[in-house]
């Protein structure tokens, strides 16, 4: 089984459009995240939560709106998909228990606005 | 501020050593971390550190922090082909869970 897993894999759409990213952890962690990697490879926090409650929220513009149902789901809704909103989207979990938090990632949601 | 820096590319022939270094600027990091990513997949995390130590060695992999110059490295004995991937530092500030990521280094591994 894999541990933290976010689907689609690739998305592609267009400019304007509202698309979204899910993602599932079977770990039991209390934390999620969010990360952004763009074409650099620079990685970037954007949201993360702790038992559905959130706790970081970069400067990440409202377009961009987490939702965590339950402490095993965290998705990601994007209004209005703008070309710099193209990157590869990284889910992650860790215990939330605040020492020495490791990440565990899913795979990545590449996605691509043309 | 919460930059942490990395060289972006390192190339070595295979059964050498790499090293890998960091420079990160929060002093009140707790944890501090190395993170492997190959192609086309996530971050996987190799080894960590506890800002009180100084040194951690895990088979292979030997890290080294020195808090006062606020420099991490990581060193990959026998380096292999398979250790060609991108390597980010990463480091916990205070609460909330916060992990920041390093520029991320990418490590070529030569036959």
């Amino acid at each position: 089984d894999t541990a933290v897993s976010q689907t689609p894999k690739y998305l592609v759409t267009q400019m304007g459009n509202d698309k979204s990213i899910k993602c599932e952890q079977n770990l039991g962690h209390d934390t999620m995240y969010w990360y952004k990697q763009d074409s650099k490879k620079f990685l970037k926090i954007m949201f993360s939560y702790n038992n559905k409650e959130l706790i970081i929220n970069e400067t990440v513009p409202n377009r961009f709106s987490p939702k965590s149902p339950d402490k095993a789901h965290l998705n990601l809704h994007i209004n209005s998909l703008e070309l710099g909103d193209s990157a590869v989207y990284f889910c992650a979990s860790s215990h939330g228990q605040g020492q020495g938090e490791k990440l565990f990632f899913g795979s990545g949601t590449q996605l691509s606005v043309l | 501020g919460e930059d942490v820096e990395q060289s972006l590319f390192l190339s070595v022939r295979e059964g050498d050593s790499s090293v890998i270094n960091c420079t990160y600027t929060d002093s009140s990091s707790t944890y501090l971390y190395w993170y492997k990513q190959e192609p086309g997949a996530g971050l996987q995390l190799l080894t960590y550190i506890f800002s009180n130590m100084d040194m951690k060695q895990d088979q292979r992999l030997t890290v080294l922090l020195n808090k006062k110059d606020k420099h991490l490295s990581l060193r990959i004995a026998d380096t292999q082909t398979g250790d060609s991937a991108i390597y980010f530092c990463a480091e916990m500030t205070g609460g909330y869970q916060k992990v920041t990521f390093g520029t991320g280094t990418k490590l070529q591994v030569i036959p």
